[in-house]
């Protein structure tokens, strides 16, 4: 939505600089983890996934790395462009079929 | 591509009237699910169904309800807008309970006056 960037934790980067998003999640149980982007308008869209049994999976210009122990997930994209400017929020899923949505981090990407 | 698309994207109703936001994805998968957001909350889960007919309550079903006569259609209906229901709404749809990767409509952005 417009307005869902609001009261969100911000990343500022340069294009062309990697960058990290973090996120705690809070079940230890939970066994399979998303990564959206939310771009300004729009409604979520899925970059990547990774499932309990996998510390780390790579995507194109995204990785994402899971971190059981400490219950963090974080997601990479490489040679960030202006277009990857947006809200990006995990969910993390614990075998109910629902997913719980994290509040998201806003990535600014400035040319 | 999956596609899940949802009647508006933008209403405005008043106070007290009955309001339907449709949902329609094509990719006959069997779970639908019909969440808020709002700016500091996040995403909240309302009402989800799992198969035609049969719905289950989210986090935050009250002045809410929902129908799904059909596999690729889930209604979200507010029985009596409230100012408070002014949000953005957004329609999910998944493959099967064990695979869950949700995928996203675009949007309706709810006012009511």
């Amino acid at each position: 939505g417009e307005n869902v960037g609001l009261h969100l934790p911000t990343l500022s980067v340069q294009e062309g600089d990697n960058s990290i998003i973090n996120c705690a999640y809070s079940n230890s149980a939970s066994d399979y983890f998303i990564w959206y982007k939310q771009e300004s308008g729009k409604g979520p869209q899925f970059i990547i996934d990774i499932r309990s049994n996998m510390d780390k999976r790579q995507g194109q210009r995204v990785t994402v790395l899971l971190n059981k122990t400490v219950k963090h997930l974080s997601l990479q994209i490489a040679a960030t462009q202006p277009g990857d400017s947006a809200v990006y929020f995990c969910a993390e899923f614990s075998g109910y079929s629902t997913l719980t949505f994290g509040k998201g981090t806003m990535l600014l990407v400035s040319p | 591509d999956v596609k899940v698309t949802q009647s508006s994207r933008y209403l405005v109703k008043r106070t007290g009237e009955k309001v339907f936001l449709e949902c329609v994805q094509d990719m006959d998968h069997e779970n639908m699910f019909w969440y808020r957001q709002d700016p500091g909350l996040g995403l909240r889960l309302i009402y989800f169904s799992y198969d035609v007919k049969m719905k289950e309550k989210g986090d935050i079903p009250e002045g809410y309800s929902v129908s799904r006569e059909k596999k690729e259609r889930f209604s979200l209906i507010l029985e009596s807008a409230s100012t408070n229901q002014t949000s953005m709404y957004l329609c999910a749809s998944s493959w099967s309970p064990t695979t869950d990767t949700q995928y996203f409509g675009p949007g309706t952005r709810l006012t009511v006056l």
